[in-house]
């Protein structure tokens, strides 16, 4: 079974930085791309960034390209999001998601719990 | 960028209804779109990829249709664990998320 747990959530300040990590098992984890999804209360989802299985390409939302930074560890089979310079807007749960298959462009077929992430002074 | 605009925002319906959702993106996507099914404080699950794609253990009341720019979900015989909010997804060009629709009880 397919399973992605989030973690390292918390209160940051504004302008402050936070890691984010999702654990993955049930699965060959260096040959799917990972993403983040990230969701405001009472919003809706938000893509925000993809990382390639063998980790050698990245892509970004233009609202976190050059603040967020994706990687991950195929050796402990984790992903991971560094967020820097958080912005109050940026409050919400963020989900680790699993691309479908192989391939650049696919839907997200199994995703985490979420944790939840609040910038506020 | 390519949009994607859900309509409608909230639709009301009574079990055993058929209930239909469209989905329009501002450009071609051919059929790379996926449906979802989020319930309130858990995490969304998918539903149809590749536009009409059903997912394995989804039930086969749940349905898509469409290709290019319009597409739809159509839930048949709606059952109470079918009231969620309910988002598409293009993956042509990056990942977009429509603004969901939220199916309600009448």
């Amino acid at each position: 079974e397919v399973q992605l747990v989030e973690s390292g959530g918390g209160l940051v300040k504004p302008g402050g930085s936070l890691r984010l990590s999702c654990a993955a098992s049930g699965f060959t984890f260096s040959g799917f791309s990972m993403n983040w999804v990230r969701q405001a209360p009472g919003k809706g989802l938000e893509w925000v960034s993809l990382i390639s299985g063998g980790g050698d390409f990245m892509y970004y939302g233009d609202s976190v390209k050059g603040r967020f930074t994706i990687s991950r560890d195929n050796a402990k089979n984790s992903v991971f999001l560094q967020m820097n310079n958080l912005r109050v807007e940026e409050t919400g749960v963020y989900y680790c998601a699993r691309s479908r298959g192989v391939g650049a462009y696919r839907d997200f077929d199994s995703w985490g719990q979420g944790t939840l992430v609040t910038v506020s002074s | 960028d390519i949009q994607m605009t859900q309509s409608p925002a909230t639709l009301s319906a009574s079990v055993g209804d058929r209930v239909t959702i469209s989905c329009r993106a501002s450009q071609s996507i051919s059929n790379r779109l996926a449906w979802y099914q989020q319930k309130s404080g858990k995490a969304p699950k998918v539903l149809i990829y590749k536009a009409s794609s059903l997912e394995v253990g989804v039930p086969s009341r749940f349905s898509g249709s469409g290709s290019g720019t319009e597409f739809t979900l159509t839930i048949s015989n709606l059952q109470p664990d079918d009231f969620a909010t309910y988002y598409c997804q293009q993956y042509d060009s990056y990942w977009t998320f429509g603004q969901g629709t939220k199916v309600e009880i009448k």
